[in-house]
This record gives structure tokens, C-alpha cells and sequence, in this order.
């Protein structure tokens, strides 16, 4: 069964203070991994999606990187507009419209 | 286009009345998705459909859930003899043809079981 992990639960960042979060996971056979914002009361956003170990995607202050175990978000130079929680989810080869979701990092950037 | 919406956006029941939300997805997208979220969970993926049809259903899912797609446009979820664990945010998604995991989520239903 496909597992995702998300640490840390909570970050607090100070404006201006890059940080990364990471997503391991457990899949068999990885289609992709998805990265979503979601904002309180509302659906997740989608942001990227990685396929392949060694991949990188680039969205403003987000970058998101790819390993065969882990993927991680790293944002650069945050704004309190940043603040939301971060998913990460992974599909596999055998139900690819399936996702399987990790639980989240709840982001707060104090100006 | 005006995205992914759901109705109604809040729905309070009794313990063991039916309740069915609606999802319309961004037109001419062919994937639509259920999932269920409660407070501090990621999503939990309940079923989806591409066109009209049923490709996948969670084991997770109960045979008092029940989803459809009939004319491969908007989608119905029925939750018959609701029970207090069923309260939760319940999410829809859909994805175009040539892309089909970029999800575009709905704003959601939340549902309170009482």
C-alpha cells in the first residue's frame, strides 16, 4: 500500500527565512508525485508534479526536488502570503488515478 | 472558466438521514475525483471516474457510499444512513484529457452529522 510522510506537522518562519519540507514516501512503481497548496476552508491548489528521481519544477518562491524516497519543497525567501498548509501526494503504475496524500506541513511566515 | 464547484457548500444532518452533494467539474475535463478530508488529514481518495465510468472505488468506501457520473458531466455522491464518523470535508476534483494529475479541486461540502 502506497504511504506518504510529511514532516515536520508545523513550520514557523520568520519573513524572509528560506526552509525546506520534506514528503517521503513508499510506492510501488511511482507514476508521479504531486505537490498542492491548500488555504483554510478551501480545496487543494495544485503546484507540481515530479516523475522521475533527479527532477526539479520551479514556481515563483517554490522549488520542488525529486529522490527515489523523498521529494522535498524548498521555499526561498518567504512572504506571509505563503502561509497555507503544503501536500504532497504519489500515484502509482497500477492505479494511476488514484492519489495517495500525506497529511501536510502547515507553513506561518510572520512578517 | 470558473473552475471546479460543489453544492451545497455546508450540509448538516440527523444520524441516519441520506444526503447527496453534487460536483460540476471545469468543462471538458474527463477525469473527476471524490475524496474525504477531515481536520488535520491529507485528502482521502474515495473513487474516480473517467467519462461515465467507474474505474476505481476505495476499499475504504462502504457500501452506504455511492458515486456516479451519467452522462460523464457533473457527478452525484450519495451517503445513505449517515453516521457521526461521516462528518467531514468532502472534495471533488477533475483533470483535462492531455493532463490527467493536474487536479483542480472544488472548494468542497462540509458535511456535520449530529
Amino acid at each position: 500500500e502506497d504511504q506518504v510522510t510529511q514532516s515536520p506537522e508545523a513550520l514557523r518562519l520568520q519573513e524572509g527565512e528560506s526552509s525546506s519540507l520534506n514528503c517521503s514516501y513508499t510506492v510501488s512503481g511511482l507514476r508521479g508525485l504531486f505537490w498542492y497548496r491548500q488555504d483554510p476552508g478551501k480545496g487543494p491548489e495544485f503546484l507540481f508534479t515530479l516523475y522521475s528521481a533527479g527532477e526539479e519544477k520551479e514556481k515563483e518562491r517554490l522549488k520542488a526536488t525529486l529522490t527515489k524516497k523523498e521529494s522535498f519543497l524548498h521555499i526561498t525567501a518567504p512572504k506571509p502570503e505563503d502561509s497555507a498548509t503544503y501536500l504532497c501526494a504519489v500515484s502509482n503504475n497500477t492505479n494511476a488515478g488514484k492519489s495517495t496524500f500525506g497529511d501536510g506541513t502547515t507553513l506561518t511566515v510572520k512578517p | 472558466d470558473t473552475g471546479v464547484s460543489q453544492d451545497p457548500r455546508h450540509k448538516i444532518t440527523k444520524r441516519g438521514q441520506n444526503v447527496t452533494f453534487r460536483c460540476d467539474p471545469i468543462s471538458e475535463h474527463n477525469r473527476l475525483y471524490w475524496y474525504r478530508q477531515t481536520l488535520g488529514q491529507g485528502p482521502e481518495f474515495l473513487t474516480y471516474f473517467q467519462n461515465e465510468a467507474q474505474l476505481e472505488k476505495s476499499r475504504l468506501l462502504s457500501d452506504r457510499f455511492s458515486a456516479e457520473r451519467p452522462k460523464g458531466s457533473f457527478s452525484t455522491l450519495e451517503i445513505q444512513r449517515t453516521e457521526q464518523g461521516d462528518s467531514a470535508m468532502y472534495l471533488c476534483a477533475s483533470s483535462p484529457r492531455g493532463s490527467p494529475y493536474e487536479q483542480y479541486f472544488g472548494p468542497g461540502t462540509r458535511l456535520t452529522v449530529t
